[in-house]
């Protein structure tokens, strides 16, 4: 079964300090992984993804992801953590059906603490 | 690149009231098109998709219901609202021949009382 896994419902991280949102993912095939940042209240945005190349991808806000095949992980990453960046952060995979759909995970709440 | 547009942004509605929502896509064609709804801020469940103008999929049997009368148009619907619709409602839009991922429209914020 194809899915996705974001092990943490809310991760807390002093501002400046490296952040670390986790995702693993289930899925046959090389996958396409998507990160989505929500701001209350608000559509969600796209951050960056993963289709081929280079394991380190870099995306908008200076947030980064590096994909893992053998762990079959996709996690987000920044060096150093802004307050506003709180958000809530998606972790999403392509699925491999032929109606192109995005799996997606439950979604963590990242709260950067001054 | 592609735009969507949703309205109303916020909506109080009475229980047994009608409900319609509307998005419209700008910049692509003939792309895929799906209602989320989004409780407490939290994780997204999928209501309906729609690959193409009448064609419908629904993936949680509900009070809700949802049109494509035009490529680029997608309607959720519901003839009585429940207490337990509310919630903040979301379209996206995405292409099945692309690698991108999906775009979203910037909500609607659904409270039944």
């Amino acid at each position: 079964a194809q899915s996705v896994a974001q092990p943490e419902d809310q991760v807390n991280v002093a501002e400046g300090n490296p952040l670390t949102v986790k995702c693993t993912y289930s899925v046959s095939g090389n996958p396409y992984l998507f990160w989505y940042v929500q701001y209350p209240n608000r559509g969600l945005q796209f951050l960056l993804k993963y289709i081929t190349g280079d394991n380190l991808v870099k995306g908008s806000y200076g947030f980064e992801a590096e994909f893992n095949k053998s762990q079959t992980s996709f996690h987000l990453k920044k060096p150093s953590a802004l307050v506003s960046d709180s958000a809530l952060y998606f972790c999403a995979v392509r699925s491999m059906d032929s109606n192109y759909q995005l799996i997606w995970g439950a979604g963590t709440k990242l709260i950067i603490k001054p | 690149s592609q735009t969507i547009h949703q309205w109303p942004a916020t909506l109080v509605q009475p229980v047994g009231s009608p409900l319609s929502l509307e998005c419209t896509v700008e910049g692509t064609s003939n792309p895929n098109l799906y209602w989320y709804r989004q409780a407490a801020g939290r994780g997204l469940q999928l209501l309906f998709y729609s690959v193409g103008i009448g064609q419908i999929s629904s993936e949680v049997p509900q009070n809700l219901s949802a049109s494509r009368p035009q490529d680029r148009q997608f309607i959720l619907s519901s003839k009585k609202l429940l207490l337990s619709d509310s919630g903040f409602y979301l379209c996206a839009s995405g292409r099945r021949d692309s690698g991108n991922g999906y775009t979203f429209g910037s909500g609607t914020r659904l409270t039944v009382v």
